[in-house]
């Protein structure tokens, strides 16, 4: 069965602070992997994705993340963390055909100004 | 950009009630899904669609049942609401093929509250 753990519940980070957001999933196959951001009162948004190829992939409002196979984790990252970016993430894994994505539990963050 | 509707926001409904949840896609997105959102439990799969008049139960689908009649409606039914399934649901599609495949573009969300 495939899963997703997102270790840290909560995280609070200073307005220009580096950050980091951990995801360790257990699937199968290759798995293709996700982030996605929820702001408060609203549905999700896609980050980024990794399907294959590079292992460090880019996506919207400057946050990347890198697959590392051997650790199976996908952690998303950003240099330098602005007070919108304040919202829940979370990470998911899934396959082709009819399987269906599974979400971790999420990542609340926190921006101090 | 494609967009998935959920016609209700925000509903309250009473213990036993009959509750329908309804999604709208326009991009002619073969699989839609449902999940239930929760704090501290992330999102949990209740049904998916693949196709017109097919599904398959997800983690959680007891206590709900789906109906999809036509390819961009996909519709979650609630038999008798309990307390319980007081909760967020998203409402999500995506197509087969393409340069989208296999990434799920969500509703805004229903907010259900059972009293």
């Amino acid at each position: 069965a495939q899963s997703v753990t997102q270790p840290d519940i909560h995280i609070t980070v200073s307005e220009g602070a580096s950050l980091e957001l951990r995801c360790n999933y257990s699937y199968g196959a290759t798995p293709y992997l996700f982030w996605y951001v929820q702001s408060p009162g609203q549905g999700l948004q896609l980050l980024l994705k990794y399907f294959s190829g590079d292992t460090l992939v880019q996506g919207i409002k400057g946050f990347e993340a890198e697959f590392k196979r051997s650790q199976s984790s996908f952690n998303l990252r950003k240099p330098s963390v602005h007070w919108s970016d304040a919202a829940e993430y979370f990470c998911a894994v899934g396959g082709v055909g009819r399987r269906a994505l599974t979400f971790g539990s999420g990542t609340r963050l926190q921006v101090q100004p | 950009d494609v967009k998935v509707t959920q016609s209700s926001r925000y509903l309250v409904k009473r213990t036993g009630e009959k509750v329908f949840l309804e999604c709208v896609q326009d991009m002619d997105h073969e699989n839609m899904f449902w999940y239930r959102q929760d704090p501290g439990l992330g999102l949990r799969l209740i049904y998916f669609s693949y196709d017109v008049k097919m599904k398959e139960k997800g983690d959680i689908p007891e206590g709900y049942s789906v109906s999809r009649e036509k390819k961009e409606r996909f519709s979650l039914i609630l038999e008798s609401a309990s307390t319980n399934q007081t909760s967020m649901y998203l409402c999500a599609s995506r197509p087969v093929g393409g340069s989208g495949a296999n990434v799920l573009t969500f509703g805004a969300g229903s907010r259900l509250t059972v009293l």
